[in-house]
C-alpha cells in the first residue's frame, strides 16, 4: 500500500472546519483513501473513504484532488469530542488486505 | 457502521501465566479479522490477521507461539498472550472486514497490564 504524509499535529477552534491535508502522491489507480479517527484510550473509529470522486456523510466531507495525489478530510464544525489523532490510510479494497497506520495528525480541538 | 466488540477492556495477570482476549463481530459475519497492538504514544502496528478456519498469518517479528490467534467461528476471533511478560503489556485492538463489504471496523481495544 502506499505511505501517507499527515502534519503530526493542528488546532483548530471549536465549531470551525477542521481541515486535515493528507499526501499520497504515490497512490495507485486502485487505492481507496481512509480515514480513521483515534480518541484517547479506544479503539479506530471509521470516519470516510473514497476512490476519486469527493464524498460526504454524517461525520465528514473527502475532498481528493483530481490527480488522486492528496487529499483532505474536513470536519464541518468541531466540537471538543473531536479532538483526537485522525489517520489517512491508502488501501488496495480486497478481502485479506489490512490497514497501516502511520503517524496521524492529532488535532486538538479547543474552546 | 458495523460493531466490533472486544472483551476484556482490561485486564491485569502476573507475568508468566497466560490471557485471552476475545473480538466478536456483533451485527456481521467476520472472515478476517486482524490484531493490533499499540503502545503509548505510538501508532498501531499489525501483529496478525486472522482468517476463519485457517492459521493465522503474523506479521515479521510477532512470535505465533506467543500470541496465539484462533477464528473458530465468523464472529469470533481470540488473542492468547502466553506466558506473559512485563513488556507485553499494551493496548491490543482488533478489527474485522464486514463480509462482502471494504471496510474495516475496529473493536474498544483491551488494555494489557503485566505485573
Amino acid at each position: 500500500d502506499a505511505k501517507t504524509t499527515q502534519p503530526p499535529s493542528m488546532d483548530c477552534a471549536e465549531g470551525r472546519a477542521a481541515n486535515l491535508p493528507c499526501n499520497h502522491s504515490t497512490i495507485s489507480g486502485n487505492e481507496y483513501v481512509y480515514w480513521y479517527r483515534q480518541i484517547h484510550s479506544q479503539g479506530p473509529q471509521y470516519i470516510i473513504h473514497g476512490l476519486k470522486n469527493n464524498e460526504t456523510n454524517e461525520m465528514a466531507s473527502l475532498i481528493i484532488t483530481e490527480d488522486r495525489k492528496s487529499s483532505t478530510l474536513i470536519l464541518p464544525h468541531a466540537t471538543l469530542r473531536d479532538t483526537a489523532v485522525y489517520y489517512c490510510i491508502v488501501r488496495v479494497n480486497n478481502a485479506g488486505n489490512m490497514l497501516t497506520f502511520g503517524g496521524g495528525t492529532r488535532l486538538m480541538v479547543k474552546p | 457502521g458495523a460493531v466490533v466488540s472486544q472483551h476484556p477492556s482490561w485486564v491485569i495477570c502476573k507475568s508468566g501465566t497466560s490471557v485471552k482476549i476475545e473480538c466478536r463481530s456483533l451485527d456481521f459475519q467476520a472472515t478476517t479479522m486482524f490484531w493490533y497492538r499499540q503502545f503509548p504514544k505510538q501508532s498501531l502496528m499489525l501483529m496478525a490477521t486472522s482468517n476463519e478456519g485457517s492459521k493465522a498469518t503474523y506479521e515479521q517479528g510477532v512470535e505465533k507461539d506467543k500470541f496465539l490467534i484462533n477464528h473458530a467461528s465468523l464472529t469470533l476471533s481470540t488473542l492468547t498472550v502466553t506466558s506473559a511478560h512485563p513488556e507485553d503489556s499494551s493496548f491490543y485492538i482488533c478489527s474485522a472486514r464486514q463480509g462482502s463489504g471494504n471496510t474495516i471496523y475496529f473493536g474498544e481495544g483491551s488494555w494489557l497490564t503485566v505485573v
